[in-house]
């Protein structure tokens, strides 16, 4: 079945340290993204890619960085630059415009990250 | 830039009962694209129900259904028959272009926790 791999669920890294967050996708998906979400605060865009080779900063991507090598992955590194990391981190996909107005992102299960 | 407001950060209903989610959003583009999403404890993201802003006719997808109301930018989720596994956090989301290479984004609420009464 198609669908977006993230990996691991559940990360636990030490203050200072960097850390990169897997996103792979069999859907065949030009677009992908990254969004961070907090308790109260809903889904926030840190990074989105519409091809390979190319990739764009959203609202708050200061402290991360990604990379789009392949079409099927979209990594993200959280640096330690990054001030707040503890988050859960949603990776997503589309298919490109002219695909269908009413596409919707689809999204893998998210990673817990905790840095202490 | 778009924005997406959901006011009622919790909400309860009696099973079986039917229960109405509020969402407005502002934005400057003549067409745009809206969703409900659903984030059951799992965390998984669940596509509800999706609308054009061009149409009028309010999107249903069986049990939910959306009240769209275009001049007052306003994109409410009915559920109707509520059951137990509708419990879950809710988000509301407009699609807007943000480059001229046809990129696009989108803006989530905050959302709604939505609580099932047995």
């Amino acid at each position: 079945d198609g669908g977006i791999t993230q990996s691991p669920k559940y990360l636990f890294r030490k203050e200072g340290q960097n850390v990169t967050l897997s996103c792979e996708q069999n859907l065949n998906h030009d677009a992908m993204y990254w969004y961070r979400q907090d308790p109260g605060q809903g889904l926030r865009l840190i990074y989105y890619s519409q091809i390979v080779n190319d990739f764009q900063k959203g609202d708050i991507a200061e402290g991360y960085s990604v990379s789009r090598e392949k079409k099927e992955s979209f990594p993200l590194t959280v640096t330690s630059a990054q001030k707040n990391p503890t988050a859960f981190y949603l990776c997503a996909s589309s298919s490109p415009p002219g695909g269908g107005a009413l596409r919707p992102l689809h999204f893998g299960n998210g990673t817990r990250l905790t840095v202490t | 830039a778009q924005t997406v407001t959901q006011s009622q950060p919790e909400m309860s209903v009696q099973e079986a009962e039917t229960v109405t989610l509020s969402c407005t959003y502002d934005t400057s583009e003549s067409d745009y694209y809206l969703f409900w999403y659903k984030q059951p404890p799992s965390r998984q993201m669940i596509l509800v129900i999706r609308q054009e802003a061009y149409k009028q006719q309010n999107a249903t997808e069986n049990r939910f259904s959306v009240n769209f109301q275009k001049a007052a930018k306003s994109f409410s989720l009915k559920i109707s028959d509520s059951q137990l596994g509708d419990a879950a956090m809710y988000f509301c989301a407009s699609r807007e272009v943000i480059s001229n290479f046809g990129n696009e984004k989108l803006t989530f609420g905050t959302g709604t926790r939505l609580t099932i009464i047995p």
